[in-house]
């Protein structure tokens, strides 16, 4: 069973960079398929942030591009998350999922990043 | 303001029929058969329901079906039952730019 779990501080600074991480097990990264990122802010809808093919191309929301880094460590079978200069507005449930032809079969609970001083 | 338009709120009555649409443009949902459907319950994960417009995964109830025409795409959800009742998103392709987008979500409602 593909189970994936994501980790990381539930509170960051403004200014400063949100850094997430997602346990792949059940499964090999490096057999195949896309690894996302989506968020959703509290209350309200999803938001795709990003994506990582096993060989390492990356695909970002344009409206994120400019603050975020998706990357994969195959020998920890996990993947990364890095959203710099974070902001109130970033304050949401973050979760990693698998997908291919963007269906995301397999999600991560989620975990709760707040953006507050 | 979300890329993909969803109504806010749809309802029925447990045995009926509902459908949600989701309506993109010929940039997306438009122009790839790459439309998926997720559940989501208050404070969970969001659970694939269909996939690449009308694909049912394992394990998923045959009463979900999902269809597209034109700019629009729709599920439903037929036999209505009270574990029915939770939030609806679609996700579409949106060229090699874009890439991903979702609605902005239904509540479906129970009565």
């Amino acid at each position: 069973q593909v189970q994936l779990q994501e980790s990381g501080p539930g509170l960051v600074k403004p200014s400063e960079t949100l850094s997430l991480t997602c346990a792949v097990s059940g499964y090999s990264i490096s057999s195949g398929y896309y690894w996302g990122w989506i968020r959703q802010p509290p209350g309200k809808g999803l938001e795709w942030i990003g994506s990582i093919y096993h060989s390492g191309s990356t695909y970002y929301n344009p409206s994120l591009k400019s603050r975020v880094t998706i990357s994969v460590d195959t020998s920890k079978n996990q993947f990364s998350l890095k959203l710099s200069s974070v902001t109130a507005a970033d304050t949401a449930v973050y979760y990693c999922a698998r997908h291919l032809q963007w269906a995301f079969d397999y999600w991560g609970q989620g975990t709760l990043v707040t953006v507050s001083s | 303001q979300s890329a993909l338009t969803q109504p806010a709120s749809v309802s029925g009555s447990p045995g009926q029929s509902i459908t949600i649409s989701c309506t993109g443009t010929s940039s997306d949902v438009g122009s790839y058969n790459l439309v998926s459907w997720y559940q989501q319950h208050p404070g969970k994960a969001p659970k694939l329901m269909i996939s690449e417009v009308s694909k049912r995964p394992s394990g998923v109830s045959n009463r979900f079906s999902g269809s597209k025409s034109g700019n629009t795409a729709s599920l439903t959800i037929s036999g209505l039952q009270s574990e029915d009742e939770a939030d609806y998103y679609c996700c579409s392709y949106a060229g090699s730019s874009t890439f991903g987008v979702f609605g902005g979500g239904t509540k479906l409602t129970v009565l």
